[in-house]
């Protein structure tokens, strides 16, 4: 019963270096959103995609992150030049369709040095 | 002002009390309403998934939608040591900042 699955859990990085991480959502399950979490605080929505498409990337900034979901492979979240600003918790969430319940990953922890 | 606004806690209750959470939003669009369960340090746990407005029952959960004023909210009933975590309401895909919340054994 393999859930959403994001790897790495942790990932340390220095200023100005690139971060990836990566979602494999659920069986069956072809929608991908990913939130950022600071501490304390709640989910932020960044981007919802489904294979091969970006259908809502309003929570993005506007530079330094791009997301993916391609035809084969897990959906990637790329944070390109990290700033310390950029430590947070990413989490992935999956569904089956538009408008249904979203299950959650473990997230992966940025810490950036 | 937020989307979705929830009190943020903290709450401390007895175990077996009756656990009121609550949200408000002001976003009229959104169509269903989700709750999750939140361990320090894990990802969010789904506890409901509500799409109208009214109650909706899930073992020890109840979630409430009040579309008509826009408030929406999670009772735990014979609440437990282990419900101890932070509560997320969300609108679609905006979530609360959460209530933490301690049940004291």
């Amino acid at each position: 019963n393999a859930g959403v699955m994001q790897n790495p859990r942790h990932l340390v990085r220095r200023r100005g270096q690139e971060a990836r991480l990566r979602c494999s959502p659920m069986k069956g399950h072809s929608h991908v959103y990913w939130y950022r979490q600071l501490p304390e605080e709640g989910l932020k929505f960044m981007v919802y995609l489904q294979k091969e498409n970006i259908i809502d990337e309003s929570g993005m900034p506007k530079e330094r992150f791009s997301a993916e979901f391609p035809k084969e492979g897990p959906s990637i979240l790329r944070i390109q030049q990290v700033v310390r600003g950029d430590s947070a918790a990413y989490f992935c969430a999956s569904s089956q369709g538009r408008d249904e319940t979203q299950y959650f990953g473990p997230g992966t922890r940025l810490l950036v040095l | 002002q937020k989307e979705v606004e929830q009190d943020p806690g903290p709450l401390s209750v007895p175990e077996g009390a009756i656990v009121s959470l609550n949200c408000t939003y002001s976003n009229s669009a959104f169509q269903y309403f989700m709750w999750y369960r939140q361990y320090s340090r894990k990802g969010p746990e789904l506890l409901m998934y509500t799409y109208s407005s009214g109650n909706k029952e899930d073992g020890r959960f109840t979630a409430q939608v009040d579309k008509s004023s826009k408030y929406i909210s999670l009772f735990i009933r014979d609440s437990q040591p282990s419900d101890s975590a932070t509560y997320l309401c969300a609108g679609q895909l905006t979530f609360g900042s959460g209530t933490q919340l301690t049940v004291l054994p």
